[in-house]
């Protein structure tokens, strides 16, 4: 079974400072990689998204993640943060039979202005 | 592009009720997907439903049941609530891609209230 880890729950962060968040799963096949977002009030929206190719990969609003595979990690990256990307972070996998999002348990970023 | 819809926004029902929540996919996508986000418990997956089959469920009692429709639209059905039942229940609709890419797009969410 899947299972994916996220390991910082809560995280606060002053304008224009880095971003790094976490992401480790656990599957022995072959995964596809997400990272969703979900702003206050909003919907889950995806952010970025990893099938194969290139392990560094880019997404909306200048997030990145990268794939590395020998760690089993996808972690999420942004240079400079900004207030409007407070909202909630997940991670999650899939396997390429269409099958459901395993989620891990997410991280809700607060961006000081 | 219309995305996924999901109806209705809230619904409030007693324990031991019934509830049907209803979801409406991207025009073009054939699966549909069913997940509960319920209060420090995360995104868990209740149902997949593909060209009108049940593919997989989630670890999830057989109270909670659903269908897909030839219009691909599906609908989830929750017996017998239990307090615990209390969440939002989100949807979401993808296409078979390049690959095996299964990208997921979600709906907006019904919030389920059990008393």
């Amino acid at each position: 079974a899947q299972s994916v880890s996220q390991h910082n729950h809560h995280v606060i962060l002053s304008e224009a400072a880095s971003l790094e968040l976490g992401c480790n799963y656990s599957y022995g096949g072959t995964v596809n990689l997400f990272w969703y977002v979900q702003y206050p009030g909003q919907h889950l929206q995806l952010l970025l998204k990893y099938f194969s190719g290139d392990p560094l990969v880019k997404g909306i609003k200048g997030f990145e993640a990268e794939f590395i595979k020998s760690k089993f990690s996808f972690n999420l990256r942004k240079p400079s943060v900004q207030w409007s990307d407070t909202a909630e972070y997940f991670c999650a996998v899939n396997d390429n039979a269409g099958n459901m999002l395993t989620f891990g348990g997410g991280t809700r970023l607060m961006v000081k202005p | 592009e219309a995305g996924v819809t999901q109806s209705p926004t809230h619904l409030i029902k007693t324990r031991g009720q019934q509830a049907t929540l209803r979801c409406s996919p991207i025009s073009g996508h054939t699966s549909v997907y069913w997940y509960q986000q319920a209060l420090g418990l995360g995104l868990q997956f209740l149902l997949w439903y593909d060209e009108g089959e049940e593919r997989n469920r989630g670890n999830f009692p057989p109270r909670f049941s659903g269908r897909q429709f030839p219009n691909y639209s599906s609908e989830l059905n929750v017996n017998a609530l239990e307090l615990e039942d209390s969440a939002l229940y989100l949807c979401a609709s993808s296409i078979p891609g390049l690959a095996g890419s299964y990208e997921q797009y979600f709906g907006p969410g019904t919030r389920l209230t059990v008393t």
